[in-house]
């Protein structure tokens, strides 16, 4: 089946700082690609997505590109902010191309300082 | 804002116990899903649920689990016999569309079988 693997953190930044989180995935096909958000307190909501190849999914400022020939979809916002942090998780379908049965991978703590 | 909602938030029970976790799906959704994340590990699909019958599983939702829509508005997952290893965090989700890889999670259920 599919996989997702992304980078782990925790990942600690200032305010207006440049974040990256890495994933890469290995599948079957093109995918569609997903990333997920975690605020404390609260359930995973989906941030943004991209359905093929060189699409970009954006929202709430974050950006990923859906890169086929690296096989990853790096989430990048350019100026974060308190309110950002939360973990924050890469997904993808378990076997086909599309569908509700998601792989997620471990999950990046971020965490925005004032 | 329509909301996954699930109770309990946290539930400490002796192993070989059985233990109900309820969610209260988004209204007009008709794809429901638990999901488990064990402590430091990935989030893991556990089991997909329409039209009134489970439509994918995964090797974790062995017999000890079950899932039921027991009326209009509730979905439930049963462990009929806890082990330590069901220790997690379990998540409902519920969706509108099949295929589509967007789905509303609740804020989750914390299980801990001692």
């Amino acid at each position: 089946g599919n996989s997702v693997t992304q980078m782990e953190g925790p990942v600690t930044l200032s305010e207006e700082a440049f974040l990256t989180i890495n994933c890469t995935y290995t599948a079957t096909g093109y995918p569609s690609l997903f990333w997920y958000v975690q605020y404390p307190g609260e359930g995973l909501q989906l941030l943004l997505k991209a359905t093929k190849a060189d699409d970009k999914g954006s929202n709430k400022g974050f950006e990923a590109t859906y890169r086929k020939e690296t096989t990853s979809f790096h989430l990048e916002k350019g100026s974060v902010q308190v309110s950002d942090s939360a973990v924050y998780f890469c997904a993808l379908p378990m076997i086909k191309a599309a569908g509700n049965k998601l792989t997620f991978g471990g999950g990046t703590r971020v965490l925005v300082k004032p | 804002e329509p909301e996954v909602t699930q109770t309990p938030s946290h539930q400490v029970t002796q192993m070989g116990q059985e233990v109900i976790l309820r969610c209260v799906p988004i209204s007009n959704h008709l794809y429901f899903y638990w999901y488990r994340q064990i402590l430091g590990q990935k989030v893991e699909f556990l089991v997909s649920f329409y039209n009134n019958e489970i439509s994918e599983k995964s090797e974790i939702f062995d017999d000890q689990f079950s899932v039921e829509r027991p009326d209009g508005s509730n979905f439930t997952l049963k462990i009929r016999s806890t082990k330590l290893e069901d220790s997690a965090m379990y998540f409902c989700a519920s969706g509108d569309r099949p295929n589509t890889g967007e789905l509303f999670f609740g804020e989750g259920s914390r299980l801990t079988v001692l």
